[in-house]
């Protein structure tokens, strides 16, 4: 069973710093999603990893894929207010059962 | 916007009762998906349809069904509620599955309360 874990789950960060949230999944898949959600919100697409290596970068988040090690890392540079909001990774599974599977997100704050 | 339209956006209703909620997905995508997000289990993927058909089941109970029309809209119906079945209801959609690639889209949601 594809189980996909997030840390951390809660971050307060300040405005102006850096942090990287991480996602680590346990079976073999190359396609990894980042997703945004705002409170009561649907979640936003941000990125699709496809293949070992990929890094997208968007504005101040940036993300990256290491299939080998099963581990995905989203990092925010010189975090700002509207960045706020939790963070979903989800990994699609090849078993057939399970199309996307996800973390339980990080909720991220950043404050002044 | 996503493109992918759900309705109701809000629903209220009794235990036992039974709803109905319905998903139009972004055009000329296929395949649609149904999420459930509660705070103590997070987002669990329940069902997806492929061009009508089903094609993966999840954590789906059995008091719930769903369908994918000729149209391709889709219908999830949620019947003897119980209060553990709040939730927000999500439907996704993408042109084919998660092969590829392919970015899946979600729609707003259904908030569905129970009492």
């Amino acid at each position: 069973e594809l189980k996909v874990e997030q840390n951390p789950l809660f971050l307060s960060m300040q405005e102006g710093k850096n942090y990287t949230i991480y996602c680590n999944y346990s079976t073999t898949s190359d396609r990894l999603y980042w997703y945004r959600q705002d409170p009561g919100k649907s979640l936003e697409s941000l990125f699709v990893l496809l293949s070992n290596g990929a890094v997208k970068q968007e504005g101040r988040l940036m993300a990256s894929l290491d299939t080998k090690a099963r581990l995905s890392t989203l990092h925010i540079t010189a975090a700002v207010h509207d960045l706020s909001a939790t963070y979903f990774c989800a990994v699609a599974s090849y078993s057939g059962n399970t199309p996307l599977v996800f973390g339980k997100g990080t909720r991220l704050s950043v404050i002044a | 916007d996503s493109g992918v339209t759900q309705t109701p956006k809000h629903l209220i209703t009794a235990t036992g009762q039974r709803v109905t909620l319905r998903c139009s997905p972004r055009s000329g995508d296929l395949s649609v998906y149904w999420y459930q997000q509660s705070l103590d289990q997070g987002l669990q993927f329940l069902i997806q349809y492929y061009n009508g058909e089903e094609r993966a089941k999840g954590n789906i109970l059995e008091r719930f069904s769903a369908q994918q029309f000729p149209d391709l809209h889709s219908e999830l119906n949620l019947s003897s509620l119980e209060l553990g079945d709040s939730a927000l209801y999500f439907c996704a959609s993408s042109p084919r599955g998660a092969e590829g690639g392919n970015t899946i889209y979600f729609g707003e949601g259904s908030w569905l309360t129970v009492v």
